[in-house]
């Protein structure tokens, strides 16, 4: 089947920290990986994308690469600040019409 | 504002009652997703349409029925409410027939079963 797991959080850094949160998922086929973010009170927003092993989505000083071999999809960014707060969703999608999410991954940055 | 406005932005209601969330999708898209998002579940997949025409259904309810209409706007009608039934709503469209590209998401309708 398909499944996307996510490291639990919440996850508490300090400004200008380094940010990884780890994605991997199982799945039918070559899918396709996003990274969604939830603002509080909003709805989610695409982050970023990849849609082929290999690939390397990148928004805002985040990044994903898409490892076929670990099936992974981690994000990382390299200096996180205050507005980086919210909550992370990996998702995959196996070419059809729905996506899997992961429960999501809270972040807070402490200044 | 992601251009996909969902109605209303909360809702509190009874058990055994029946509510509809509305939804309109972005401008130029032909489908329309809708979302549970919920604490022990987290984001489920409950039904999509394009173009009018029902294209995918993932663990909607029986109690749950949706349509989208010739405007592309799309109402969920939910009956028979119960507890659990409290949760996030959330209406996403896209372009084409397939989210693979990616989805804009409303921000959602917050419902409350009491």
């Amino acid at each position: 089947g398909n499944s996307v797991t996510q490291m639990e959080g919440p996850v508490t850094l300090s400004e200008e920290a380094f940010l990884t949160i780890n994605c991997t998922y199982t799945a039918t086929g070559y899918p396709s990986l996003f990274w969604y973010v939830q603002y509080p009170g909003e709805g989610l927003q695409l982050l970023l994308k990849a849609t082929k092993a290999d690939d390397k989505g990148s928004n805002k000083g985040f990044e994903a690469t898409y490892r076929k071999e670990t099936t992974s999809f981690h994000l990382e960014k390299g200096s996180v600040q205050v507005s980086d707060s919210a909550v992370y969703f990996c998702a995959l999608i196996p070419g059809g019409n729905q996506f899997y999410f992961g429960t999501g991954t809270s972040l807070t940055v402490i200044p | 504002d992601s251009g996909v406005t969902q109605t209303p932005k909360h809702l509190i209601t009874a058990t055994g009652q029946r509510v509809t969330l509305r939804c309109s999708p972005r401008s130029g898209d032909l489908s329309v997703y809708w979302y549970q998002q919920s604490l022990d579940q987290g984001l489920q997949f409950l039904i999509q349409y394009y173009n009018g025409e029902e294209r995918a259904k993932g663990n909607i309810l029986e109690r749950f029925s949706a349509q989208q209409f010739p405007d592309l706007h799309s109402e969920l009608n939910l009956s028979s409410l119960e507890l659990g039934d409290s949760a996030l709503y959330f209406c996403a469209s896209s372009v084409v027939g397939t989210g693979v590209y990616g989805y804009t998401f409303g921000s959602g309708t917050r419902l409350t079963v009491v």
